[in-house]
């Protein structure tokens, strides 16, 4: 099993439209949990980190549920500008070495 | 505020040349990590530093790897001899950490393109 998976998508949605990746982490120790974005071409950027009760930033919500393992996205009301590959982050026991996930890829669409 | 700062920002070579790339971290960041991105295997981590120690290699694929981290402000990852399979995007990323808080952000270079013919 792979220590980060993620659904690769592609997902197409039309602009407006709620959207939801998941992601999930092998090694049960990690203890800090991030999304990054990543435009076409261009470096991964932090979008937000991922806090035990869940968390919200604007159009964007993070859960993480710890029993399973599992790290969710929500992103409401989808603009344009949100298309992007969008990876899940996770600390895999030294304080600062991170895995990355493969990545899940956004089309919105017009 | 400078971002991180990689160069050459695109390398064409030939195979078996040498290749050098670049980074300078955030000032006062005292983490630094080289990763490779590739459409097959996604952001790999290859090595890091903190403190300008390596502390993690496991990710260099082969000795035909190296990195260095002489100060604070400065790193390079090595390829010799290089191989077409090396052609991949590597990005240097930095961040600061403090024990007591454990994982940080990491603020990544533009990266640099690297294509080996």
């Amino acid at each position: 099993r792979k220590e980060v998976e993620q659904d690769p998508g592609p997902f197409n949605v039309p602009e407006g439209a709620t959207v939801a990746f998941n992601c999930t982490y092998s090694n049960s120790a990690s203890q800090s949990f991030f999304w990054y974005r990543q435009d076409c071409r261009k470096e991964p950027k932090l979008l937000m980190s991922v806090y035990s009760s869940g968390n919200e930033d604007g159009r964007f919500t993070a859960q993480l549920n710890r029993a399973s393992q599992y790290i969710s996205l929500l992103i409401r009301d989808s603009k344009l500008s949100d298309s992007a590959t969008y990876l899940c982050v996770v600390n895999i026991g030294s304080y600062d070495k991170v895995i990355f996930g493969p990545g899940t890829s956004l089309s919105v669409i017009p | 505020d400078a971002g991180v700062i990689q160069s050459p920002r695109h390398e064409v070579t030939e195979m078996g040349q040498e290749v050098t790339l670049r980074c300078k971290p955030i000032s006062g960041h005292n983490s630094l990590f080289w990763y490779r991105q590739t459409m097959m295997r996604g952001l790999e981590l290859l090595i890091y530093f903190n403190n300008n120690v390596p502390i993690d290699d496991s990710g260099m694929p082969e000795d035909r790897f190296s990195a260095k981290m002489p100060n604070a402000s400065f790193s390079t990852l090595k390829i010799q001899p290089s191989e077409p399979r090396d052609s991949a995007v590597y990005f240097c990323a930095s961040s600061f950490v403090e024990l007591i808080q454990g994982t940080e952000t990491q603020y990544f270079g533009p990266g640099t393109r690297l294509l080996v013919l």
